[in-house]
């Protein structure tokens, strides 16, 4: 079956514009996080939907980020007024929080932030 | 804090070596491991999903868990250059999949 799939795979923008980032999980997952990995770090959580629940906006590192998903499926991570500190690979991943494997992810490829 | 740690790393083992990766998670309530692989340039991969206590095996790899400890490990034996990556071990931790810092495993040819 279809994976996790993300675009665009690559994104070039200028400081000071504002950048959207698409997700589309497994379908039928019911959870679904973002992540940000800069260059040679970990994975750094940023944001999670489960369901119809509010989301768990804990991890994002400031009001610049937001993301929003709808009909509980595709998801949209964006980026006001980017930064040069924002360029990293931004990583998608959904779970079917079902049964004893219920908290295992599944990535997509990553979106790839440039900022100029 | 409720975390997950991971041996630091970077870990170099000779071509047919056991590489050993070892983590500690701080949630008693955690029920569920897993093992990711990220190769560079790469996502994280599922390789091992462990529950029990005890070792699992599949293939060249062993995860070993004991709950009482609090540890989870990763055994690679017969290690490949292929097996060269960042390990990640990852625990549920308040309802969400919480991922360890990784350790870099390069294994010399």
């Amino acid at each position: 079956g279809a994976g996790v799939s993300q675009s665009p795979s690559n994104k070039v923008t200028e400081k000071g514009k504002d950048v959207e980032l698409r997700c589309d999980p497994i379908s039928g997952h019911t959870a679904l996080y973002w992540y940000r990995q800069s260059l040679g770090q970990g994975l750094e959580f940023l944001i999670y939907f489960q369901g119809n629940s509010a989301p768990d906006k804990s991890g994002l590192p400031s009001d610049r980020f937001s993301a929003e998903r709808t009909g509980g499926s595709v998801s949209t991570l964006t980026i006001q007024r980017t930064q040069q500190e924002d360029s990293a690979v931004y990583l998608c991943a959904s779970s079917s929080r079902q049964g004893k494997r219920s908290y295992e992810q599944y990535f997509g490829p990553g979106t790839r932030l440039t900022v100029t | 804090q409720k975390e997950v740690e991971q041996n630091s790393g970077p870990l170099s083992v000779p071509e047919g070596a056991i590489a050993s990766l070892n983590c500690t998670y701080s949630d008693r309530g955690s029920q569920s491991f897993f093992w990711y692989r990220q190769y560079s340039g790469k996502s994280p991969e599922l390789i091992m999903f462990i529950y029990s206590n005890g070792d699992k095996e599949d293939g060249r790899f062993t995860a070993q868990l004991n709950k009482a400890s609090q540890y989870v490990s990763l055994l690679i034996r017969d290690s490949q250059p292929s097996d060269s990556a960042t390990y990640l071990c990852a625990a549920p931790i308040d309802y969400k999949l919480s991922f360890g810092a990784g350790t870099t495993v390069t294994v010399r040819a």
